[in-house]
């Protein structure tokens, strides 16, 4: 009964290569995250889906593209790789609360990218 | 510089003493959580403050917002090794609360 859950938990790939990272949320959450931990351990959010529509696109290259095919799912594409990619890259829920500022994330376990 | 910065960035503390650790926001605060992350894994939340001078407590950890709502702290009693993992705080600096910014994290380590 994992709340969200990320695929896969480790990635090794070669530099420009494309590759995928999924998230999934079983909580019923509509607002979605993405967010990017580097090697000192900063985590910075990137993106932010609520019911499939972005509301939150920080200063990330167009190489990554969101992709959230329903409000359960907010999968992570990554294009061209670069060596500075490499960081864990965390997924997040959290529901909306009509009128308040209650903003109570759920994470997944992350995902570590290796960039060789 | 960072919106949020805490402080210490890492401490070690022998099992059984008190620490705590500062949270400090270069803007407004319209909320103040606090994540524990076990060295690789994901962020368990503990608790979301958001009115001047509100305290919350869960098990030994004590965490309270300031009246100028822009710096928090968490306070451990009688640290276990349980305790051990990266602190962060994470803030909404609107008032949509869609967005949290995440301090630099403190690592506490407990010694037996």
């Amino acid at each position: 009964d994992t709340a969200v859950s990320q695929t896969p938990k480790y990635l090794v790939t070669q530099m420009g290569n494309d590759k995928s990272i999924k998230c999934e949320q079983n909580l019923g959450h509509d607002t979605m995250y993405w967010y990017k931990q580097d090697s000192k351990k900063f985590l910075k959010i990137m993106f932010s889906y609520n019911n499939k529509e972005l509301i939150i696109n920080e200063t990330v290259p167009n190489r990554f593209s969101p992709k959230s095919p329903d409000k359960a799912h907010l999968n992570l594409h990554i294009n061209s790789l670069e060596l500075g990619d490499s960081a864990v890259y965390f997924c997040a829920s959290s529901p909306r609360i009509a009128h308040t500022n209650y903003n109570e994330q759920f994470f997944g376990p992350g995902t570590r990218l290796t960039v060789l | 510089s960072q919106e949020l910065e805490q402080s210490p960035q890492s401490l070690i503390v022998q099992e059984g003493k008190n620490l705590t650790i500062n949270c400090t926001s270069s803007k407004t605060l319209y909320g103040l959580y606090w994540y524990k992350q076990k060295y690789g894994e994901g962020l368990i939340f503990l608790m979301m403050l958001q009115k001047g001078g509100e305290e919350k407590s869960h098990e030994k950890i004590t965490a309270k917002l300031d009246e100028k709502k822009q710096q928090s702290s968490l306070h451990i009693t009688a640290s276990q090794p349980s305790h051990a993992g990266i602190y962060l705080c994470g803030a909404a600096h609107t008032g949509t609360a869609s967005k949290l910014t995440f301090g630099t994290g403190t690592r506490l380590q407990v010694t037996l």
